[in-house]
């Protein structure tokens, strides 16, 4: 089955711990992208990937890494979380880019204390 | 800057009426226009998609038509169920932009 795969589902952590949340695709998609979702914001672009070893900031990337080592994999890195990084966080991947439409994960509800 | 404006919800139908959401955009450039719907406890899902100026997408009795005069992709459909009830976002993408520019997404809630 065609998916995009994140873990954990859930995670409460304290802040400054560092985490990492995955992100796997089975696709063969060039394109790989995070978002998180507040409440009456929408989605909001953290990263993203037009392949292997190329990323670039979105709109919120303050607080966040990513790396794409490999095509299938774009892990989201919070080096030293802080609360207002609240938020439930979805990976999203696309054969080309935004145009073709995405492939989104089921989603990570991050709790920050 | 680009911006996809969606009408307020949380949006409550009964089974088999008629749904309209509206939306409209501003956009820097000639965007891609788009619907995804968010079932509980899941990831969004590409509903349906418009890439220029009267086209109309179409996917599980949705519909929406592109409307550049009024800059708007309103999503109808004629008839719900129960089984519609979701987070409706619409969003726009401009080319070479690299990213989909979203709404802040519409409860949609169907009681039988």
């Amino acid at each position: 089955e065609a998916q995009v795969t994140q873990n954990p589902r859930y995670l409460i952590t304290v802040t400054g711990k560092k985490l990492t949340v995955t992100c796997s695709q089975n696709m063969n998609h060039e394109y790989m992208s995070w978002y998180r979702q507040d409440p009456g914001l929408g989605l909001r672009q953290i990263y993203y990937s037009m392949n292997v070893e190329v990323t670039d900031k979105g709109d919120v990337p303050e607080g966040y890494k990513v790396s794409r080592k490999e095509k299938r994999n774009f892990p989201l890195i919070l080096e030293s979380p802080s609360p207002n990084q609240t938020s439930l966080y979805f990976c999203a991947s696309s054969l080309s880019g935004p145009v073709a439409g995405y492939t989104f994960g089921s989603g990570t509800r991050l709790t920050v204390v | 800057g680009d911006s996809v404006t969606q009408m307020e919800g949380p949006v409550t139908l009964s089974e088999e009426a008629f749904l309209t959401i509206n939306c409209t955009y501003t956009a820097t450039g000639y965007p891609s226009l788009f619907w995804y719907v968010q079932y509980p406890g899941e990831g969004l899902q590409l509903l349906l998609k418009a890439t220029k100026a009267d086209d109309k997408g179409s996917n599980k009795g949705f519909e929406a038509t592109y409307r550049k005069e009024t800059t708007s992709f309103h999503l109808e459909k004629g008839s719900v169920q129960v089984s519609d009830s979701a987070v409706y976002f619409c969003a726009l993408t401009i080319q070479g932009a690299q990213k989909l520019v979203f709404g802040q997404g519409t409860r949609l809630t169907i009681n039988p």
